[in-house]
């Protein structure tokens, strides 16, 4: 079971907006930023969000981050096929250990 | 641009070491923004950080799997290299290789992955 939560699916309709959430505590996801990755089938994870809510140059702005307290979340607006896919969020822990959350598979209906 | 390649091993047996390499392509694992990282995946299952290591030689790792990792960095051939002793089949995974953004701990370039199967 990984110390940063995620639901694990989430779905939604083309055109929609979706949100999937990330739940971590203080010595984590609250005292460092959170960074998000996607994952599509059979292929290396790719960096989405870092930061809290920066997007590397190619990521389209659909995609955004934010994070309050020791919760985050990565909301996508206008889905699309193309996005479903595998998503995990990410944050470093003060004890010096690196945590991935469970991961959110993304069914677009 | 700078890429990251995986190689090693696709079997290993039980109790043994399995022993990875990346080779860094494109630039300098020398750069001094970055930490190179290994994290695994098994089937179906989600990401898990292994450690990581900086070019001076520090190295932080998975506290669950600190007693039997080991990650080196050899300059010269632009590669970082990942063992990890004792296996048994739950470390069965795609192993993947990664660059470590040191401010707020990123992974802005990941390799390929590569299969690892602990099996006798």
């Amino acid at each position: 079971q990984s110390v940063l939560t995620q639901p694990p699916s989430a779905s939604g309709t083309p055109g929609q907006r979706v949100t999937i959430s990330c739940s971590g505590s203080s010595s984590n996801i609250g005292s460092n930023t959170v960074n998000w990755y996607q994952q599509l089938p059979g292929t290396a994870p790719k960096l989405l969000i870092y930061s809290n809510n920066q997007r590397p140059s190619g990521v389209p702005d659909r995609f955004s981050g934010s994070k309050s307290g020791t919760s985050a979340s990565l909301a996508i607006s206008g889905l699309q096929s193309e996005d479903e896919a595998d998503y995990y969020c990410a944050a470093w822990d003060d004890s010096l250990n690196g945590l991935f959350g469970g991961g959110t598979k993304l069914t677009v209906l | 641009q700078v890429q990251l390649q995986e190689s090693g091993p696709g079997l290993v047996k039980p109790s043994q070491t399995l022993s990875l390499t990346c080779t860094v392509s494109g630039g300098s694992i020398s750069s001094g923004s970055y930490y190179w990282s290994w994290i695994r995946q098994p089937a179906g299952k989600g990401l898990e950080w292994i450690g990581r290591i900086y070019t001076s030689g520090s190295t932080n790792y998975n506290p669950s799997l600190k007693s039997r990792v080991t990650i080196s960095v050899d300059t010269s051939k632009n590669q970082f290299s990942l063992k990890l002793s004792s296996v048994t089949a739950a470390d069965t995974a795609v192993y993947y290789c990664a660059r470590d953004v040191v401010i707020n701990w990123y992974f802005d370039l990941w390799g390929r992955g590569t299969l690892v199967t602990v099996s006798s």
